[in-house]
């Protein structure tokens, strides 16, 4: 029991490259969230699903794109990354409300 | 407008005496509270909750204090060990927000031995 997994761990991109984060939960949980955390700030929900082929915006999706295929797995895509985008990404999943948390992807856009 | 304020950035303390973190939130709607805890390059970790129909909540060493009218609530850490040395984070929801939370923008609690 893996609970919540993301990969990458760490990322470099240039700007205007794109890519794809994926966060996977073991746990059978409906609901899968993506944050991303800058220093001094909490964090900031990006986007939500509340169920396979559903998506949400957040407090902060612009630049971001989201899509829940299985209910296992959540993909966070940065279709043109931007310097702004530099961050650490955190994906978690529930079924009521307490959230369970990846250990992060760490991404850098130069 | 950030709905969930923690005030203070750092603390520290010393082993065996008592941590207390303290939050803020504006928003009348929440009705679950909870607290994080988090270490370098983890995810943050689940540590205690509180619902809004309660004032308190203990869990070992960690309890969580809510005070409704003033729209406060504070972890406790009683004793401290330097293995408590992370940041923390409350955060909240309300109903109906398809479980999302709010955070607090954390604090670096610091236990010294």
């Amino acid at each position: 029991n893996a609970g919540v997994t993301q990969t990458p761990k760490f990322r470099v991109l240039k700007t205007g490259q794109s890519m794809t984060l994926l966060c996977a939960q073991d746990m059978n949980h409906e609901y899968m969230y993506w944050y991303r955390q800058d220093p001094g700030m909490g964090l900031r929900l990006i986007h939500y699903s509340v169920g396979e082929g559903t998506t949400a915006k957040g407090e902060v999706p612009d630049g971001y794109n989201v899509s829940r295929l299985k209910k296992q797995n959540f993909l966070l895509g940065l279709e043109s990354a931007a310097p702004s985008q530099t961050s650490v990404y955190f994906c978690a999943s529930t079924s009521r409300e307490t959230q369970y948390f990846g250990p992060g992807t760490r991404l850098l856009v130069l | 407008d950030q709905q969930v304020k923690q005030n203070s950035p750092s603390l520290s303390v010393q082993e065996g005496r008592i941590s207390i973190l303290n939050c803020d939130y504006t928003n009348s709607m929440f009705d679950y509270f909870l607290w994080y805890k988090k270490y370098p390059a983890e995810g943050p970790t689940f540590l205690i909750s509180i619902s809004s129909i309660k004032d308190k909540n203990e869990d070992g060493r960690f309890t969580v204090f809510l005070n409704k009218s003033a729209k406060h609530l504070s972890l406790h850490i009683v004793p401290s060990q330097p293995g408590d040395s992370a940041v923390y984070f409350c955060a909240a929801t309300y109903p109906g927000s398809a479980r999302q939370l709010t955070f607090g923008s954390g604090t670096q609690l610091t236990v010294l031995p």
